[in-house]
């Protein structure tokens, strides 16, 4: 079935380090790959998207490329702030009922 | 644009009771909205799925009469957990998809969450 897996948390970073947090997906077809970020007591807002292979979401600085080959949409960052810190996670999204189906999560903390 | 809301967006409740979470969709029209829970720590477990003007889609293992969803409007959708129990409290997220034709029918719109406490 469809599934999404993301590298395991807590991530704990200095400020103006380099992110990485790993994303790969199963499903069949061609879904739309999403990253969310929810903030301590917050809903979820969408980070940045893709809809095909090949294609790079990008926004504030995070930017993530769709590879069909790997199924793969890790999520990175050149400079992180403290800003930052939040739960992130990867989803995809296939047509048959337009369900979104989410990743466990990685919880990011930036540290001064 | 795009803004979800929803309310309360906290709630503690006696157990035995019945709470009703509203979800709206403010400046669009939402043929679908879609009803999550999520447990500390963990990811969204979506529970069902809320068409206007018809019954809800319920994923398996989530309790259609216990978790009654209602989508009476284009903009309003509401769950509400009957004779609620302590292992009830959660996070309830949920989120809108914008039906208008300028939209890209796949982006969902997430409202900010309701945090339901049962003693």
């Amino acid at each position: 079935g469809n599934s999404v897996t993301q590298m395991e948390g807590p991530v704990t970073l200095s400020e103006e380090a380099f992110l990485t947090i790993n994303c790969t997906y199963t499903a069949t077809g061609y879904p739309s790959l999403f990253w969310y970020v929810q903030y301590p007591g917050e809903g979820l807002q969408l980070l940045l998207k893709a809809t095909k292979a090949d294609d790079k979401g990008s926004n504030k600085g995070f930017e993530a490329t769709y590879r069909k080959e790997t199924t793969s949409f890790h999520l990175e960052k050149g400079s992180v702030q403290v800003s930052d810190s939040a739960v992130y996670f990867c989803a995809l999204l296939y047509n048959q009922g337009g369900k979104l189906i989410f990743g466990q999560g990685t919880e990011l903390s930036v540290k001064p | 644009g795009a803004v979800v809301s929803q309310h309360p967006s906290r709630v503690i409740c006696k157990s035995g009771t019945s709470v009703k979470i509203e979800c709206r969709s403010l400046d669009f029209q939402a043929t679908t909205m879609f009803w999550y829970r999520q447990f500390p720590k963990k990811s969204l477990m979506l529970m069902a799925t809320s068409n206007e003007g018809s019954k809800a889609t319920y994923e398996q293992g989530v309790e259609k009469d216990k978790f009654l969803i209602n989508h009476a409007s284009l903009t309003l959708s509401t769950l509400t957990v009957t004779s609620a129990h302590p292992e009830d409290s959660s996070f309830y997220i949920c989120s809108a998809r914008d039906s208008s034709s300028g939209r890209s029918v796949n982006e969902q719109f997430f409202g900010p969450g309701t945090r339901l406490t049962v003693l």
